[in-house]
């Protein structure tokens, strides 16, 4: 088990920029999530996808961000013309998925994204 | 929308005396996990409850899930100042298939 593992793990860039974040799951895990956590607050819930397809999308995620997971393994987020409230810890999680039950997450160390 | 809210925010305690971090959902849940995050880390899975009323325990910690499946506690007996962190109890509720986090609770314990 290798764990969750995302990168870059620090991300500075200019307001404006497009941005990229790469997630590496669990190799077993069907499920992956992408959360939010600013200083102080718990993680705030971006998207998921089983396997391929994104079932759950957060309302507070403007047309801005964008989120694949094309082959079913790792994920790419986006956030394009990023903006100063951009700025957070993204963090990945994986699990399994089992019908009836509820599997824990497992989380990355996370992207710390930084726009100045 | 649906907000988990736990109390108190922060608690700073004696190493050795107890704490107890409260987890209050607006919604009816189907199931809680409680989630541990250290300073600099990554929040890590310590358990889930799923029936109402449930208690289950790992040695010093004591997790509830309240009859009416809209809260919940923590309880750590004589704490050490490996517990501290931030802990955040984390629901789902209705149709969907998100967990949504509560606010944490940061806890320091001082030696």
């Amino acid at each position: 088990d290798t764990g969750v593992s995302q990168n870059p793990r620090h991300k500075i860039t200019k307001r404006g920029q497009n941005v990229t974040f790469r997630c590496d799951p669990i190799s077993e895990h069907n499920r992956l999530y992408w959360y939010r956590q600013t200083l102080g607050q718990g993680p705030e819930f971006l998207t998921y996808f089983q396997n391929e397809a994104q079932l759950e999308k957060s309302r507070l995620l403007s047309d801005r961000f964008s989120a694949e997971r094309p082959k079913g393994s790792f994920s790419t987020l986006e956030i394009q013309r990023t903006e100063q409230g951009d700025s957070a810890m993204y963090l990945c999680a994986s699990s399994v998925f089992r019908v009836g039950s509820n599997q824990p997450q497992h989380f990355g160390d996370g992207t710390r994204l930084s726009i100045l | 929308g649906q907000q988990v809210m736990q109390i108190p925010q922060y608690q700073h305690v004696q190493e050795g005396e107890d704490f107890t971090t409260y987890c209050n959902s607006s919604t009816t849940l189907s199931n809680i996990q409680w989630y541990k995050q250290r300073p600099g880390g990554h929040p890590v899975f310590l358990i889930q409850l799923v029936k109402s009323g449930e208690v289950k325990k790992q040695k010093r910690l004591t997790f509830q899930f309240g009859e009416a499946k809209k809260n919940s506690s923590l309880h750590i007996t004589a704490t050490q100042t490996t517990d501290v962190g931030t802990y955040f109890c984390a629901g789902r509720g209705g149709a969907t298939n998100k967990l949504i986090f509560g606010t944490g609770t940061l806890l320091a314990v001082q030696p």
